[in-house]
């Protein structure tokens, strides 16, 4: 079982520039979650998607912004990547009682 | 306010020593409780999670975890650590209706052989 798939693993970006971290679950959930990951800082969460075609913001959502484009995905993207969001990205996705994530996109912004 | 603390940073225990990590929480509603644990350069896997009940659960790779409400804790423990354990572990509280979990910041754990 595949779970919650993200890509990329890695990726170096210059300021400035733009991405999009891509996240699918093959569970049939209906929540889903983007999550980012700083030392000393615990897990801080970015966006959530309660269903298909709704988003809210987390606690840090400034300089992301969202897409649930089906049951499936739920893509997180940088528009103008900056130096202080440099670190590990973590999409999971929910049952009422267990979330499930996967395995992390570091991200470097130089 | 609701928040989550693991008040240690990092532990470190010897091989086959027992081992207790805490975690305190505030949570104005009935909180649904977890513990997860991340080896390095891993994904959150789920080591097991309180609801209601029986308020000493067990969850897998041998650990278990006690829900005191009176202290607003759930400290994780395992009676004989393995040098496989070392990982970071992160408490986390959520509810029944909420779509939202609260982390806390980790507790990293070093395993002496």
């Amino acid at each position: 079982n595949a779970g919650v798939t993200q890509t990329p693993k890695f990726q170096v970006l210059k300021t400035g520039q733009s991405m999009t971290l891509q996240c699918a679950q093959d569970m049939n959930h209906n929540s889903m979650y983007w999550y980012r990951q700083d030392p000393g800082m615990g897990l801080r969460l970015i966006y959530y998607s309660a269903s298909e075609g709704t988003t809210d913001k987390g606690e840090v959502p400034n300089g992301y912004n969202v897409s649930r484009l089906n049951k499936r995905e739920f893509s997180l993207r940088l528009e103008s990547a900056a130096p202080s969001q440099t670190s590990v990205y973590f999409c999971a996705s929910r049952t009422n009682t267990e979330a499930f994530f996967g395995q992390g996109t570091r991200l470097t912004v130089v | 306010a609701q928040s989550v603390t693991q008040p240690d940073i990092h532990i470190t225990v010897s091989e086959g020593a027992s081992l207790e990590l805490r975690c305190n929480y505030s949570y104005g509603a009935t909180p649904y409780l977890f513990w997860y644990v991340q080896s390095p350069g891993q994904g959150l896997q789920l080591l097991l999670k309180y609801f209601s009940g029986d308020t000493l659960v067990q969850g897998i790779k041998g650990f278990e975890a006690e829900f005191k409400r009176s202290q607003s804790s759930f400290n994780l423990r395992k009676p004989s650590v393995h040098w496989s354990d070392a990982a970071e572990y992160f408490c986390a509280v959520g509810a029944a209706g909420t779509y939202k979990y609260i982390f806390g910041t980790g507790t990293r754990l070093k395993v002496l052989a």
